[in-house]
């Protein structure tokens, strides 16, 4: 049983490139959600999918940031024209239902990195 | 508001008890999480507790939750080198259903030898 995955675990981009993160969630597991985390800080909710719907992106920034869960393939998480501001990590945790009674299992995250 | 307050750093004796504390503001949240984080790793789900329950006891690990102060804690018994990591307590936004989690800033368990 594989749990989330996320790729790549670190990622390296100059600022105004673009940046592609990837995330397939647990086999059955139609749920996901993306957080971030600054250093030294907690992780922050950035947008809840259900496959092919969003949900809740009360967390994201208006700009330059997107997020995707396809009816085929891994969730994305794209952030365009990356500034150094946007380095952190990034993790996608997926549930088998949406509510607040369903646990969340976290991948390892992707670092991002902005030179 | 959604807030989660919790210390910052904790340092226990290998042997001892480890208790981690956690207060939250949002009297709807439903379920509280408390997540462990390795240096490196993403986070790996501990145990978690419905708000109508006071205390859940889980091997080495007890929740205890007082609702009515709005307070949170994890207790680790025996506690090992390995358990060395940040630990996050999160609710969960019952209000709004959704089920995100809103997380503390992280407390840091260091065990000495």
């Amino acid at each position: 049983n594989a749990g989330v995955m996320q790729n790549p675990r670190h990622l390296v981009r100059r600022r105004g490139q673009e940046a592609r993160l990837r995330c397939s969630p647990v086999k059955g597991h139609s749920h996901v959600y993306w957080y971030r985390q600054l250093p030294e800080e907690g992780l922050k909710f950035m947008v809840y999918l259900q496959k092919e719907n969003i949900i809740d992106e009360s967390g994201m920034p208006k700009e330059r940031f997107s997020a995707e869960f396809p009816k085929e393939g891994p969730s994305i998480l794209r952030i365009q024209q990356v500034v150094r501001g946007d380095s952190a990590a990034y993790f996608c945790a997926s549930s088998p239902g949406g509510g607040a009674d369903q646990p969340q299992h976290f991948g390892d995250g992707t670092r991002l990195s902005i030179l | 508001g959604e807030d989660v307050e919790q210390s910052l750093f904790l340092s226990v004796r290998e042997g001892d008890s480890s208790v981690i504390n956690c207060t939250y503001t949002d009297s709807s949240s439903t379920y509280l999480y408390w997540y462990k984080q390795e240096p490196g790793a993403g986070l790996q789900l501990l145990t978690y507790i419905f708000s109508n329950m006071d205390m859940k006891q889980d091997q080495r690990l007890t929740v205890l939750l007082n609702k009515k102060d709005k307070h949170l804690s994890l207790r680790i018994a025996d506690t090992q080198t390995g358990d060395s990591a940040i630990y996050f307590c999160a609710e969960s936004m019952g209000s709004s259903n959704t089920g995100k989690l809103i997380f503390g800033q992280g407390t840091t368990l260091q065990v000495k030898p």
